[in-house]
């Protein structure tokens, strides 16, 4: 049964429009989320994340939004540019779940398109 | 930046033979990680470990091990590779400061290993 879900196996966006990923989480243990992005054959670098008594966090292009309500978090890129085509994974963890283990997603492949 | 180094990156080796997938950290983080992953899927947590003389199974059963006698260095073995363990293994590491400090794992770039 996975916990964390990236139902969009893919996405393309045209270079400068906004790129929008969404995860959503099945397990209301979790209290904190954070998006990993990975370009092939490297290893997933950490990219932003959120507590879960916030609902928004931003850096930079990067902004992500937390629904508790809904189990639902998203991503957001703007302006998306080509060096953000990657492999973005959600990932979720919780005091509750000890160690500080990491539950993740499929991942969704951004394409951006010049 | 992070550093976290594995090698191989990348091993094509036979069945039943043993191999060590190595990993070491120069940022001092007590906390380290091994994920196995096949593509278009998640990463799945094999071992982890708080420190030096401990190591824990993951969530996916794996036949493989695991040692931390330095806490720089989480080296992986398989005693015999099988074909059923081609994949990518990507080692991590934490740090313990502050609570939620500790979620953001630095990770390696992996080796992807093909057992034939």
């Amino acid at each position: 049964d996975q916990q964390v879900k990236q139902n969009s196996p893919s996405l393309s966006v045209q270079e400068g429009r906004i790129s929008i990923l969404n995860c959503d989480y099945t397990n209301s243990m979790f209290d904190y989320f954070l998006w990993y992005k990975k370009y092939p054959a490297e290893g997933p670098t950490f990219l932003i994340s959120i507590s879960s008594i916030k609902d928004k966090n931003e850096d930079g292009r990067f902004t992500v939004f937390l629904n508790k309500s809904a189990k639902h978090l998203s991503l957001h890129i703007v302006p998306s540019q080509p060096g953000d085509s990657a492999v973005y994974f959600c990932a979720a963890s919780g005091a509750n779940f000890g160690n500080e283990k990491l539950t993740f997603g499929t991942g969704t492949r951004l394409t951006i398109i010049p | 930046e992070a550093d976290i180094y594995q090698t191989p990156r990348y091993l094509v080796i036979g069945t039943g033979k043993k191999i060590t997938l190595e990993c070491s950290q120069t940022m001092g983080h007590d906390k380290m990680y091994w994920y196995q992953q096949d593509p278009g899927m998640e990463l799945h947590l094999i071992h982890y470990s708080y420190g030096v003389n401990s190591t824990e199974k993951g969530d996916l059963s794996s036949e493989s091990t695991v040692s931390r006698i330095r806490t720089e260095h989480f080296p992986l073995t398989l005693e015999s590779a099988r074909p059923s363990h081609t994949s990518q293994y990507l080692c991590a590491s934490s740090k313990t400061a502050g609570r939620h400090s500790s979620y953001e794992q630095y990770f390696g770039p992996g080796t992807r290993l093909t057992v034939t």
